[in-house]
């Protein structure tokens, strides 16, 4: 199987902007997470989706939303970018979503905000 | 609240030298724990995970991990380093309070395996 795909790997922002990240979890899997990495904050939960519900988030401003489609595709948005928004976005999945699964991250999206 | 410490910033070991990274949790319930190993510029990979049972779990690459429940310890283990095992390497304790998929992370241990 494919793993868990993210695109774009790299962009390039203004602050005030938004941006959109995308997420293909690995086929069959029905839970989406997003994570931040930063050198400050380390890794740091967003949110999780499941069938096309967001069932959990993190603490994080409402600038960070996201959401799911009916084929588990995810995306998350930022809008309002600010120069602190600059990070690793890791898009991980997992295939029912239970407490004992394990979940598989995608390549990451790299976001800097300028 | 669910939380891991990794003590350590850097390991260094000489190639063919036993590793040990060091973890400790702190959680309510039963412990969910994982070890992930991030390259450059790249995603989490997933090494091992302890969910139930045998103490001594085994994963990818040759690492495996030791549960100690009386000193809430999950050590990352591997009997011959090898170069390409440089990496920077994550303990998470899955959230069982929020529930679902949230894992917390500790801050990350880098293994330096010298030649």
């Amino acid at each position: 199987k494919a793993g868990v795909t993210q695109t774009p790997r790299y962009l390039i922002k203004t602050r005030g902007q938004q941006v959109t990240l995308s997420c293909s979890p690995i086929s069959g899997h029905r839970s989406v997470s997003w994570y931040q990495q930063t050198p400050g904050q380390g890794l740091q939960f967003l949110f999780e989706y499941f069938s096309e519900t967001q069932r959990n988030k993190g603490n994080f401003p409402g600038r960070f939303s996201g959401r799911q489609f009916s084929n588990s595709r995810s995306e998350m948005n930022v809008s309002t970018l600010e120069l602190g928004d600059s990070a690793l976005y890791l898009c991980a999945s997992s295939e029912g979503g239970g407490p004992q699964e394990t979940q598989y991250f995608g390549p990451g999206t790299r976001l800097l905000v300028l | 609240a669910q939380s891991v410490a990794q003590p350590e910033d850097q390991v260094n070991v000489a190639e063919g030298n036993p590793l040990t990274v060091k973890c400790t949790y702190s959680v309510s319930g039963n412990p969910y724990l994982f070890w992930y190993v991030q390259y450059p510029n790249r995603g989490l990979q997933f090494l091992l995970k302890y969910i139930t049972g045998d103490n001594l779990v085994k994963g990818s690459y040759g690492f495996e991990a030791e549960f100690n429940k009386s000193q809430t310890s999950f050590h990352l283990k591997k009997p011959s380093a090898l170069v390409s095992d440089s990496a920077l390497y994550f303990c998470a304790v899955r959230d069982t309070i929020t529930g679902f998929q949230k894992l917390v992370f500790g801050t990350g241990t880098r293994l330096l395996v010298s030649p």
